[in-house]
């Protein structure tokens, strides 16, 4: 009865593949969002889904291309995968993001490691 | 300037203190405030939110926020040892999108 799971756990691959991060979300919320947490532990919001539609896009590096088939699942490709890419990725999601009360919650994140 | 600055820490209390955590923020339009504690390894837990100012308790948190300074604050009652994380401050922005502070690492010794 997990709330938001995300697969793989780990992932472990070499600079130049490409490859993908799956999330899933069974509280019904319409929002969904992809974080990146750096080394430094800074957490950083890179794209926000809503019922599908792309609603948030920050600076992100067009190698990253976020997808969504349903508002309960927001996939995330990387291609050409970069050193710089490390990092842990987490999912969320939340009921209604305008709401004031925009509770996100995450999903247990995927620690990216790019040798 | 940071958009939501905190202190990294350690911020370092004696099991059963109260451990204070603060946070300012710049964008004087935020009108929603989050806390996350976060253990080593795992993901952002939400212990927290307040939306008006003064004071909102939740059994041994209460969180504080003060719109004119653009401060909100976190204290912790009681702290035990399983207290021990990094607290992230959270400011909703621009399109609603949640901006986190770099977080602070509090350790309470037993």
């Amino acid at each position: 009865d997990t709330a938001v799971s995300q697969t793989p756990k780990y992932l472990v691959t070499q600079m130049g593949n490409d490859k993908s991060i799956k999330c899933e979300q069974n509280l019904g919320h319409d929002t969904m969002y992809w974080y990146k947490q750096d080394s430094k532990k800074f957490l950083k919001i890179m794209f926000s889904y809503n019922n599908k539609e792309l609603i948030i896009n920050e600076t992100v590096p067009n190698r990253f291309s976020p997808k969504s088939p349903d508002k309960a699942h927001l996939n995330l490709h990387i291609n050409s995968l970069e050193l710089g890419d490390s990092a842990v990725y987490f999912c969320a999601s939340s009921q209604d993001r305008l709401a004031k009360s925009n509770e996100q919650f995450f999903g247990p994140g995927t620690r990216l490691t790019v040798l | 300037q940071k958009e939501v600055e905190q202190n990294s820490g350690p911020l370092s209390v004696p099991e059963g203190a109260i451990a204070s955590l603060n946070c300012t923020y710049s964008d004087r339009g935020s009108q929603s405030f989050f806390w996350y504690r976060q253990y080593s390894g795992k993901s952002p837990e939400l212990i927290m939110s307040i939306y008006s100012n003064g004071d909102k308790e939740d059994g041994r948190f209460t969180a504080q926020l003060n719109k004119a300074s653009q401060y909100v604050s976190l204290l912790i009652r009681d702290s035990q040892p399983s207290d021990s994380a990094t607290y992230l401050c959270a400011v909703t922005g621009g399109f609603q999108k949640l901006v986190f502070g770099t977080g602070t690492r509090l350790l309470v010794s037993p």
